[in-house]
């Protein structure tokens, strides 16, 4: 069964302070991860977008890195602003047959920056 | 930048009753979305759309499901007779080939 897991459930930060969120996931056949923001009450942004090939990606103050070998992915935030409080959920995509794609979430990390 | 937009914000319904979430996927997409999530936990995938027909779904996907993309421009979930533990967040997203899905902000249902 494809299985997300991320740690830690949440976290507290001050502001301007790094962070890093780990993920592990078992999907099979793997297409691609991706890294999405989740604010309360809204729906999931996506952050970054990383295939089996790609070791990093960056989108501003977020940089993603992905360990195919060892299926581990990480979430690096620089610099937090009481904004990147929220929820970052890693996804992953497997392939379907015939085309498309489904997502395994993972529960998410939520994250609080304070002042 | 063009939205995903779901309609309603929030839905109250007795149990039993028949719902339909509406969802206004963007206009140039191809593959289509219906996901929950359960308050408190994680997001959980329902069916996905493509070509006028599902090419897949999920154990929750059971018969009281179904959707429909009824004009070229809709795609709606329908629930035909609801139960307390369908009340959740329900996420419609649509993507164009080989990008990544973006995701409506969800309609909240909630059973009585």
């Amino acid at each position: 069964k494809n299985q997300v897991e991320q740690s830690p459930q949440s976290l507290i930060i001050l502001e301007g302070k790094n962070c890093t969120l780990q993920c592990n996931y078992t999907v099979s056949p793997f297409s691609n991860l991706r890294w999405y923001k989740q604010d309360t009450g809204r729906g999931p942004v996506s952050l970054t977008i990383m295939t089996f090939s790609e070791n990093t990606k960056s989108n501003g103050r977020y940089t993603a890195t992905l360990d195919a070998d060892t299926k581990q992915s990480s979430l690096h935030i620089t610099a937090s602003q009481l904004s990147d409080s929220a929820s970052y959920i890693c996804v992953v995509s497997d392939i379907l047959t015939g085309g498309g794609n489904k997502l395994t979430f993972g529960t998410g990390t939520q994250l609080k920056v304070e002042l | 930048e063009p939205e995903v937009t779901q309609t309603p914000s929030h839905q109250v319904t007795q149990m039993g009753q028949e719902v339909i979430l509406r969802c206004v996927p963007i206009s140039n997409h191809l593959y289509f979305y219906w996901y929950r999530q359960i308050l408190g936990q994680k997001v959980e995938f329902l069916v996905s759309f493509y070509n006028n027909e599902i090419s897949e779904k999920s154990e929750i996907f059971d018969d009281q499901f179904s959707v429909e993309r009824p004009d070229g421009s809709n795609f709606t979930l329908k629930i035909r007779s609801t139960k307390l533990e369908d009340s959740a967040m329900y996420f419609c997203a649509s993507r164009p080939s080989n990008q990544p899905q973006h995701f409506g902000d969800g309609t909240r249902l909630s059973i009585l």
